[in-house]
């Protein structure tokens, strides 16, 4: 079985473009979250999406948008990049089941090396 | 203050050896918890996840304390394959989220001959 897609894998932008990044959930996965995380550091939650809707926002800038689409596919989109952006992108998929479903860990793929110029 | 923090290490250790690594989170209404492993510019992947009354798989141990907010990971018997940064993750669903997970820094480990 596919795990956790995403494209593309490396990516490198100047200062004040914008970027999408796509990921494809585990099939059956209907939640899809994204983190970045710098080097030296933890992955840093920015949005979850579930349904199609967003179920939860990191501490990140409004140039940070993200949609889920009806296959549960996702995209990442950042505005007006800076060099600050320079980061891994990783997607995350998960089950929702019923009663607490945040005992579902989350699966995560390969991510997305962006690099700022 | 961090709302989970690890000692990011260094760990090195010799193949066969025991180490030990701990965790504490602050935000007490965390639910789930978990060690998550990832290798040098790789993806995190699921090692295990942390029960209350604490939880085997092979040479890794892991122990919650709800009480102190403190989590630890044991793992026997190093490998050099078990060089990694772990990482330990705390999930909590408020609102409308279904389980943001919280990372924290990263323990790195590596296990030499």
């Amino acid at each position: 079985d596919a795990g956790v897609t995403q494209s593309p894998t490396h990516l490198i932008k100047t200062r004040g473009q914008h970027v999408t990044l796509r990921c494809s959930p585990i099939s059956g996965h209907k939640s899809v979250s994204w983190y970045q995380q710098v080097l030296g550091q933890g992955p840093q939650f920015i949005f979850q999406y579930y349904e199609k809707e967003e179920r939860g926002r990191g501490n990140f800038p409004d140039r940070f948008s993200a949609r889920q689409f009806p296959n549960y596919s996702s995209e990442l989109n950042v505005n007006a990049l800076l060099l600050g952006d320079s980061a891994l992108y990783l997607c995350a998929s998960s089950l929702i089941l019923g009663g607490n479903p945040s005992n579902q860990p989350q699966h995560f793929g390969d991510g997305t090396r962006l690099s700022i110029l | 203050r961090k709302e989970v923090e690890q000692d990011p290490g260094p760990f090195n250790v010799p193949e066969g050896a025991t180490v030990a690594f701990n965790c504490t989170y602050s935000n007490s209404a965390s639910q789930s918890f978990f060690w998550y492993r990832q290798d040098c510019r790789k993806e995190p992947k699921l090692l295990m996840s942390v029960y209350s009354s604490g939880n085997e798989d092979g040479r890794f141990t892991a122990q919650l304390n709800r009480a102190s907010q403190y989590i630890s990971l044991l793992i026997r018997d190093s490998k050099l394959s078990d060089s990694a940064t772990y990482l330990c993750v705390v999930s909590h669903a408020g609102g409308t989220s279904y389980g943001k997970l919280t990372f924290g820094q990263g323990t790195i480990l590596t296990v030499h001959p």
